[in-house]
């Protein structure tokens, strides 16, 4: 069974810096990763989509590589901000086409 | 308006109770799913259908049932709640070539339940 990591559980930084968030997968055979955030209280909202075949994806200040031999991906956000404290959960699609695993998120918090 | 819409957003039952979450969605998508989000053990998949026609067991399916009305509607129904079924409860929609890439999905604001 298909197995997400995401280390560390929470993070605290200050304003400006720039951070890496990890995710980990035991099964290789993945279609694709997907990158969230989810604010206290609310839904998940998708942040980054990289398929299998893909290294990586940027929108904005974020940048998701995928390492799929390794059973990596990393979550790059460049210059952080106070709004930018929420949890952030990967989720890998496979080994089996049907199923979505979740990571147990890092809670990442900015202070200004 | 709300891509992924629940409802009720927020319940208190007692053990022993019916309940049932709806989910509706505008986005067109025939993928629709229910997970359940539990401290510490992240998103876990409970059903999912990819059609009308197909409903699919996921990792918890135990003590739910669902029913997938339409290409647009999935409820979720727990026969006779218990206490460890209190959770957030999502919904999620993907499609095979949605905006935003291949089998992305999109997720409701999620329905807090608490069974007593």
């Amino acid at each position: 069974k298909q197995e997400v990591t995401q280390i560390p559980a929470a993070l605290s930084v200050p304003e400006g810096e720039n951070l890496v968030l990890n995710c980990s997968f035991t099964d290789s055979a993945i279609y694709n990763l997907q990158w969230f955030r989810q604010d206290p209280g609310k839904g998940l909202t998708s942040l980054l989509l990289i398929q299998s075949s893909q290294r990586e994806q940027t929108s904005g200040r974020l940048n998701a590589s995928l390492d799929k031999s390794s059973g990596r991906s990393t979550l790059y956000i460049a210059a952080s901000q106070p709004g930018d404290s929420a949890t952030y959960l990967c989720a890998v699609r496979g080994p089996n086409f049907n199923k979505f695993y979740f990571g147990s998120g890092t809670k990442l918090n900015v202070k200004p | 308006d709300a891509d992924v819409t629940q409802t009720p957003r927020n319940r208190i039952t007692k053990t022993g109770k019916r309940i049932m979450l709806e989910c509706s969605q505008t986005k067109g998508h025939d993928r629709m799913y229910w997970y359940r989000q539990d401290p510490g053990l992240g998103l876990r998949l409970i059903y999912y259908s990819f059609d009308v026609k197909d409903i699919n067991k996921g990792e918890i399916s135990d003590g739910y049932s669902v029913s997938r009305q339409a290409q647009a509607k999935f409820s979720l129904s727990l026969e006779s709640a218990i206490p460890n079924q209190t959770a957030l409860y999502f919904c999620a929609t993907s499609d095979l070539s949605g905006q935003g890439g291949y089998n992305e999905q999109f997720f409701g604001p999620g329905t807090r339940l608490t069974v007593l």
